[in-house]
Order: structure tokens, then C-alpha cells, then sequence
């Protein structure tokens, strides 16, 4: 069974632009959700998608966006970067929701310069 | 606003030994999960043990045991037999379905030494 899978790896952006980061869940799996991770803030949760419907938003402003599609698939994405959003975007999934175990993907860096 | 506490930010364990590290968390809910997870220089976060607050017996998984204390919120995982492989950033999370989203603490470091 293929694991959760996040595209792309790396990338880097320059302040003012905008990124699209994209998630593909375990088959089968119908939640997915969105984590940033930074040496300074740890681990922050910033969205959860089920079946199509964002189900919790973390504090994160409205710069950060998501969406997911009928085949589960999500994407999620960052306007109008910033120095600060330089990260590892960490997506994962789960089959009912969060409360079951959570599979990770191997994240996407993004370095804003 | 639920928190989740690790008090040790690294920790050292030789090979072979027993380490435990921390967790303490902050709830007014009575039904909620705890997990450890362990995060590797590739930097994948990789489920190491579940625990369900309404269980009272503790969580275990080969090398890996809990000591889930409800009372306290208090959550600690043993690792038995440390191997190098177990070197990682392991973080104690929480999630409850009211709320419906994951608090991880900050992590622990843990190094293994020949």
C-alpha cells in the first residue's frame, strides 16, 4: 500500500509570490490534514479535510489555504509569502479522522527568499 | 486550549539500555487519544505507540511501553533494548474529538551511544 505522498520536495519561492504544496493520502483514506514545522514554533496544525469539507482550521491567517478534491487528494496553498514561511510542510492521513492514527508523508521544504 | 508538555528537550541512552521520556498535558475532556511519534533526520514522523484515555491498561509495542497516568496527564514512553535506530526527535501528541485537531508538544531529542 503506497503511503502518503507530498509534491513537491523542496522548493523555494521569493517573498510576494505564491505556492501550491499537494498531498496524496493512503487509498482509501478520506482525511487529510496539514502541519507546519519550524525550529521555532514546532509542530503547528493548520487544516483538516474530510470528504471534501474543511472540518478544523488551526491559527493561521488567511494567507494559508486548502482545498481537497473527491478523490481525497489536497492541496494546499500559501499567498503572498513571507520570510516567516519558510518550513517544512508536513501533510497526513487517516481514514475516519484524526482520532485514528495519523500517517504522515515526508513533508515539502519550502525557504522563502 | 490543550498543551502538551516535554520537559527534557534532549535526552542520551546507551545502547541496549532504558530510557523513558516525558509527557504532560493540559484537558478538561475525559475521552481523548495520546500518541508518541518519532521523527528522524529524513525528517518522516513515524507512528511509535496509541493510547485511547479510556483505557486504562497502558499501550505497548515491542521495545516501546507507555505509563499513561489519567489522573496526573501524565503519558511517558519506555524504550526498552535501545538500538541506534531509536535516535530520533520524538514528539507526544494529543487530539480529542471535540476538538478535532493535534497539539504536539515540542520534542525530545533522543541520541543513542555505541
Amino acid at each position: 500500500k503506497a503511503g502518503v505522498t507530498q509534491t513537491p520536495r523542496y522548493l523555494i519561492k521569493t517573498r510576494g509570490q505564491q505556492v501550491t504544496l499537494s498531498c496524496s493520502p493512503i487509498s482509501g483514506h478520506r482525511s487529510v490534514s496539514w502541519y507546519q514545522q519550524t525550529p521555532g514554533q514546532g509542530l503547528q496544525f493548520l487544516f483538516e479535510y474530510f470528504s471534501e469539507t474543511q472540518r478544523n482550521k488551526g491559527n493561521f491567517p488567511g494567507r494559508f489555504s486548502g482545498r481537497q478534491f473527491s478523490n481525497s487528494r489536497s492541496e494546499m496553498n500559501v499567498s503572498t509569502l513571507e520570510l516567516g514561511d519558510s518550513a517544512l510542510y508536513l501533510c497526513a492521513s487517516s481514514f475516519l479522522g484524526s482520532g485514528n492514527t495519523i500517517y504522515f508523508g515526508e513533508g515539502s521544504w519550502l525557504t522563502v527568499v | 486550549a490543550q498543551t502538551v508538555t516535554q520537559s527534557q528537550p534532549e535526552m542520551s541512552v546507551q545502547e541496549a539500555e532504558t530510557v523513558t521520556l516525558s509527557c504532560t498535558y493540559d484537558t478538561s475532556e475525559s475521552d481523548y487519544y495520546l500518541f508518541w511519534y518519532k521523527q528522524p533526520p529524513s525528517r518522516q514522523m513515524i507512528l511509535v505507540i496509541r493510547q485511547e484515555a479510556y483505557k486504562q491498561q497502558n499501550a505497548t509495542e515491542n521495545r516501546f511501553s507507555v505509563n499513561f497516568q489519567k489522573a496526573a496527564k501524565s503519558f511517558s514512553l519506555k524504550i526498552s533494548d535501545s538500538q541506534l535506530g531509536d535516535a530520533a526527535m520524538y514528539f507526544c501528541a494529543y487530539y480529542n474529538n471535540y476538538g478535532q485537531n493535534f497539539v504536539f508538544g515540542p520534542g525530545t531529542r533522543l541520541s543513542v551511544l555505541p
